[in-house]
């Protein structure tokens, strides 16, 4: 079946422009999270959504970044004004919550963002 | 907040050797540990998961891992690596009553020499 997909695969944006990140999980993963995988570093946690609960958003780095997730499936991860130190690899991964298969995350293929 | 670290950056193992890829975590209240791999080019994919029961868990690839509380390790092995493990390795962590962040070390990538 269709796994996590991810667009765009690349972005290139200068600097103070705003980009959106678009994720498509699996169909029926009722869980979904937003990491940034910088050069050299582990996964850093951004934002989870389960069902229709408020969004954990503990993980977003400052006011500039935000995400919704539409229909609890589609969700866009939105960067304001973008500046340099944004430039990662933006991951989004799905699971199902409950039974053997919980908590098992199903990754995309992550969108290099570069600010240039 | 938990916080996971893999003390080692960089493995390199020559083919048909074990290896044994370290990963310690924070806190010692109720976890589920996981390790996921990340192949050249490609996306991370679940290699094994420990969630309750049995202390020794078994993955894909021949991988196994032993979940240790006293030592809150969970260190990833195979007793024989081939060439196409070569990859990058990340241990993840999520404490049981929140389940809702996952905690990622740096990762470790294997190298294995033919």
């Amino acid at each position: 079946g269709a796994g996590v997909s991810q667009s765009p695969s690349n972005k290139v944006t200068e600097k103070g422009k705003d980009v959106e990140l678009r994720c498509d999980p699996i169909s029926g993963h009722t869980a979904l999270y937003w990491y940034r995988q910088s050069l050299g570093q582990g996964l850093e946690f951004l934002i989870y959504f389960q069902g229709n609960s408020a969004p954990d958003k503990s993980g977003l780095p400052s006011d500039r970044f935000s995400a919704e997730r539409t229909g609890g499936s589609v969700s866009t991860l939105t960067i304001q004004r973008t500046q340099q130190e944004d430039s990662a690899v933006y991951l989004c991964a799905s699971s199902l919550v409950g039974g053997a298969t919980s908590y098992e995350q199903y990754f995309g293929p992550g969108t290099r963002l570069t600010v240039t | 907040a938990q916080s996971v670290t893999q003390l080692d950056s960089q493995v390199p193992v020559f083919e048909e050797a074990p290896v044994e890829l370290r990963c310690n975590y924070s806190s010692s209240v109720s976890v589920y540990l996981f390790w996921y791999v990340q192949y050249p080019n490609q996306g991370l994919q679940l290699l094994l998961k420990y969630l309750s029961g049995s202390t020794l868990v078994k993955g894909i690839n021949g991988f196994e891992a032993e979940f240790n509380k006293s030592q809150t390790s969970f260190h990833l092995r195979k007793p024989s690596v081939h060439i196409s493990d070569t990859a990058e390795y990340f241990c993840a962590v999520s404490d049981v009553f929140t389940g809702n962040q996952f905690y990622f070390g740096t990762g470790t990538s294997l190298t294995v020499i033919p």
